[in-house]
């Protein structure tokens, strides 16, 4: 089945440094990349819509150059947390897609997920 | 915002019950999903159910779809421990593939 790797699964930092996380769809190409920022007991929130080869589209009130998010590939998206601040701590988790099933239906595939800690 | 609303927020039952959770939206869909989520963990997609689709059978799963209403619920029958993870629904819009998950469900199984 679908595969996608999500790295680093922990990171802690320093207020002010910057963090990237990966996103690799293992065994299938991946034309859509989603990335979602949940905090504890809470649901997932759309961050942005990343499309092989095309700037990211971000949600309403997600800064994009707080959260910078590059799909350079079909297998590969990053998101870097730029000036990483405690407020920005929380569980990042991406998602994948090849695209659209039968009836339009699109399944994705999540990553395991990045938990960001800053100090 | 279009994030629905899911009911209850905590389950708690005993093993071999049933566990039934809803989710309504407030927009068209073309389809709602329902994930599970272990703690601190990525999501797992457990069924499919398209705005045409009334019913959904998939193992110990069922789940329903009523567009009138704007609600689905999810059934799992015959619980066990290993159930106990927090269940997500999640709309699916017709114009784009973006998913957009309601609150989620705490489920606790008791063995």
């Amino acid at each position: 089945g679908a595969v996608v790797s999500q790295h680093p699964s922990r990171v802690i930092c320093k207020s002010g440094t910057s963090v990237k996380i990966e996103c690799r769809s293992l065994d299938f190409q991946a034309t859509t990349m989603f990335w979602y920022r949940q905090f504890p007991k809470q649901s997932l929130m759309l961050m942005a819509t990343s499309n092989e080869g095309s700037k990211a589209t971000y949600e309403q009130g997600v800064e994009k150059d707080k959260f910078l998010i590059n799909h350079a590939s079909l297998t590969l998206s990053t998101l870097t947390v730029t000036s990483a601040h405690p407020e920005d701590s929380s569980f990042y988790i991406c998602s994948a897609t090849w695209g659209q099933g039968a009836s339009g239906a699109n399944v994705l595939t999540f990553g395991a997920g990045s938990r960001l800690t800053v100090l | 915002s279009q994030q629905g609303e899911e009911d209850p927020q905590a389950l708690s039952i005993q093993e071999g019950e049933n566990a039934t959770m809803n989710c309504s939206y407030k927009t068209s869909i073309n389809n709602l999903q329902w994930y599970r989520q272990n703690s601190g963990r990525g999501l797992v997609h457990l069924i499919l159910i398209r705005s045409n689709e009334r019913e959904k059978h998939s193992g110990r799963l069922r789940v329903t779809l009523d567009t009138s209403k704007k609600s689905s619920s999810l059934l799992i029958t015959a619980s066990r421990a290993a159930d106990t993870a927090s269940y997500f629904c999640a709309r699916q819009a017709r114009s784009n593939y973006k998913l957009t998950f309601g609150k989620g469900t705490l489920l606790t199984v008791n063995p």
